[in-house]
């Protein structure tokens, strides 16, 4: 059974710092991973995909990374700023169910 | 292209009444998905559809919810009664027929219930 931790669950920083939020998940027989984004009272925005012969993707300020044999993957947030602040959901897409399989996601405040 | 829109966006209802959610998933999108996230818990599947057919309900919680895909369009999930673990926020999702391997989910904004 496909279990995901992210970690930390809580983040606050000043504007400007780069930032690392990690995700773990313990089958690494997964099509892909898909990292979300959640505004308070909104839905899911899709921020990366990453397929799971791929190390890692990019979209402008974010990067994330893929270990599928380490059961890792990181994204990367460069010069954070307040309208970063979110929920960040890390969503690995089981291989076997294609069910997407979510942790408890990273709280961040980015404060000015 | 619009996107996974759902509807309500809030509905508060007594215990024991009953509530449908509505999902209209992106044109063309033949995977259709329900989602649900309780308080303090993280986000769990319910169930999957491909076109009308029920792909893998296993994540559906108990017999008081029922999901249905008419015509292969939009989905709707209708919880009769209503009890108050059932309160929480109801996501759709869609995927292309190819997907989600490839491209990935698009998620609605949510349902939001109150069970009270």
């Amino acid at each position: 059974k496909q279990e995901v931790t992210q970690i930390p669950a809580a983040l606050s920083v000043p504007e400007g710092e780069n930032l690392v939020l990690n995700c773990s998940f313990t089958d690494s027989a997964i099509y892909n991973l898909q990292w979300f984004r959640q505004d308070p009272g909104k839905g899911l925005t899709s921020l990366l995909l990453i397929q799971s012969s791929q190390r890692e993707q990019t979209s402008g300020r974010l990067n994330a990374s893929l270990d599928k044999s380490s059961g890792r993957s990181t994204l990367y947030i460069a010069a954070s700023q307040p309208g970063d602040s979110a929920t960040y959901l890390c969503a690995p897409v089981s291989g076997n169910t294609g069910k997407l399989i979510f942790g408890q996601g990273t709280t961040l405040q980015v404060k000015p | 292209e619009a996107g996974v829109t759902q509807f309500p966006s809030h509905s508060v209802i007594e215990k024991g009444q009953t509530v449908t959610l509505r999902c209209d998933p992106i044109s063309g999108h033949d995977n259709l998905y329900w989602y649900r996230r309780v308080m303090g818990k993280e986000i769990k599947f319910l169930l999957h559809f491909v076109k009308e057919s029920k792909q893998d309900e296993s994540g559906m919680p108990n017999n008081r919810f029922l999901a249905e895909r008419t015509g292969g369009t939009y989905s709707t999930l209708k919880v009769q009664p209503a009890e108050l673990e059932d309160s929480g926020v109801y996501f759709c999702a869609s995927s292309r027929q190819d997907s989600p391997k490839n491209y990935g989910y698009t998620f609605g904004s949510g349902t939001r219930l109150t069970v009270v």
